[in-house]
């Protein structure tokens, strides 16, 4: 069966760096989000690309966050100067409209640590 | 606001002891309601779409409900592998692509 996959699973960094997170969605979705999960709360949207840009953003997703499809199949979250309060694992999800766009398939995420 | 509201936090059941999970919604011009089923370490797994109040989807010992301002899981019959945190969400009409997720329901079936 068909699966998001997310690399790394972990990363750790230092406060002020830059980090990518990596993403291959379901091949044929035209779909893609980023979510983030802080330890204990809810599963936050953060945002949507569609058509090569970004269709909707949180208020979360500001200047620091940017997401890119380099080729047809990677997609990725930059953080451009991480802070404590990014640490959350990352989801990155994919969906098709033909199954209704709020289907949502989830990857295992990316558990990232500031310190 | 649009809010998603679960309840309880927390539910330990019986092998066997059936219940339901419940989850309220203010969210203006409602699209569509989900279940997500999360394992721990994992990201959310889809379980159902309902679209309008009366509306009814099963799937094995799931029975997700849907009304006018709420949406039941019941949970019939629970075996230990049920066990996950249990995931309402929400997208409305004003939010294009944006999911809503509730905080969830952390189901234990003991055996």
């Amino acid at each position: 069966e068909p699966e998001v996959t997310q690399t790394p699973s972990h990363q750790v960094t230092q406060m002020g760096q830059e980090v990518i997170l990596r993403c291959v969605p379901i091949s044929n979705h035209l779909y893609f989000y980023w979510y983030r999960q802080i330890l204990g709360q809810k599963v936050e949207f953060l945002v949507s690309f569609y058509n090569n840009e970004i269709s909707e953003k949180s208020e979360i997703f500001d200047d620091q966050f940017s997401v890119e499809r380099p080729d047809g199949s990677n997609f990725t979250l930059k953080i451009r100067s991480t802070k404590l309060e990014d640490s959350a694992m990352y989801f990155c999800a994919s969906s098709d409209p033909t199954g209704g766009f709020e289907k949502l398939f989830f990857g295992s995420g990316t558990q990232l640590s500031v310190l | 606001e649009d809010q998603v509201t679960q309840s309880p936090e927390a539910l330990r059941l019986q092998e066997g002891e059936s219940s339901s999970l419940n989850c309220s919604y203010t969210v203006s011009g409602l699209r569509g309601l989900f279940w997500y089923r999360q394992d721990p370490g994992k990201g959310p797994e889809f379980l159902f779409t309902l679209y309008s109040a009366g509306e009814e989807k099963e799937k094995e010992r799931l029975k997700a409900t849907l009304t006018k301002k709420e949406s039941f899981l019941h949970i019939t019959a629970p075996k230990p592998e049920d066990s996950a945190t249990y995931l309402c969400a929400a997208s409305y009409s004003g939010g294009y692509q944006k999911v809503t997720f509730g905080i969830g329901t952390k189901l234990q079936v003991i055996p």
